[in-house]
């Protein structure tokens, strides 16, 4: 059964801690995502990773960072988590060629 | 770099009416298209993409057009049901593996 899984599902951080997000998929796909959303501005890419330790800067990159040491799990850190940081958090992945992203279920992180 | 938007924001609808989501991109380079659908608390799943060199893409009571010239996409679904209430997401990508998504819209088809 082709998966992606996020860990938490949900998440309460005061300003200032550290997030740890977590995503893993069974898939074997070379490529994963996050991306955050946000209502009324859909989805907006953070990162992309093209496979283990070969990460690029999407179109919102401030304020954090990724981390891809085996292939099945693609980690977003915030480092001293801001306010605007609160938002829901989705990781997908793709098989490199393929063109369908398969996502995870979602991280809803909230930051006071 | 690329930007897509899709309009309406949201749609409340009857159930059996038919609906029209529309998707404009800028980028040129993009090629690809897909659409994915997001049930209330659910994960987004794929439900229809189209090719730049295509027209046209039907599945069941979902229509895709794709309009090179204009950079214009429409999502047509007839004889909306409950169940196809979400919101609906168009997405554009190059021959990349960089997805931009629209701002989505949100469907509601009242029984």
């Amino acid at each position: 059964d082709m998966k992606v899984t996020q860990m938490p599902r949900y998440l309460i951080k005061r300003m200032g801690e550290n997030v740890l997000l977590e995503c893993g998929q069974d898939m074997s796909h070379e490529t994963m995502y996050w991306y955050r959303q946000d209502p009324g501005l859909g989805l907006q890419l953070i990162y992309i990773s093209y496979d283990v330790d070969s990460n690029s800067e999407g179109d919102i990159p401030k304020g954090y960072r990724v981390s891809r040491k085996k292939r099945e799990h693609f980690s977003l850190i915030l480092d001293s988590a801001k306010t605007n940081q609160t938002s829901v958090y989705f990781c997908a992945s793709r098989r490199r060629g393929a063109e369908t992203l398969y996502f995870g279920s979602g991280t809803r992180l909230t930051v006071l | 770099g690329e930007q897509v938007e899709q309009l309406p924001s949201s749609l409340i609808v009857q159930e059996g009416a038919s609906v029209l989501i529309n998707c404009s991109y800028t980028d040129s380079a993009s090629v690809y298209f897909p659409w994915y659908k997001q049930e209330p608390g659910k994960r987004l799943q794929f439900i229809i993409d189209i090719r730049s060199n295509m027209e046209r893409k039907q599945n069941q009571r979902l229509t895709l057009l794709f309009d090179k010239k204009t950079k214009h996409l429409s999502l047509h679904i007839t004889a909306t049901q409950p169940g196809d209430s979400a919101i609906y997401f168009c997405s554009a990508s190059t021959n990349t593996d960089k997805v931009v998504f629209g701002t989505g819209t949100r469907l509601q088809v009242s029984p």
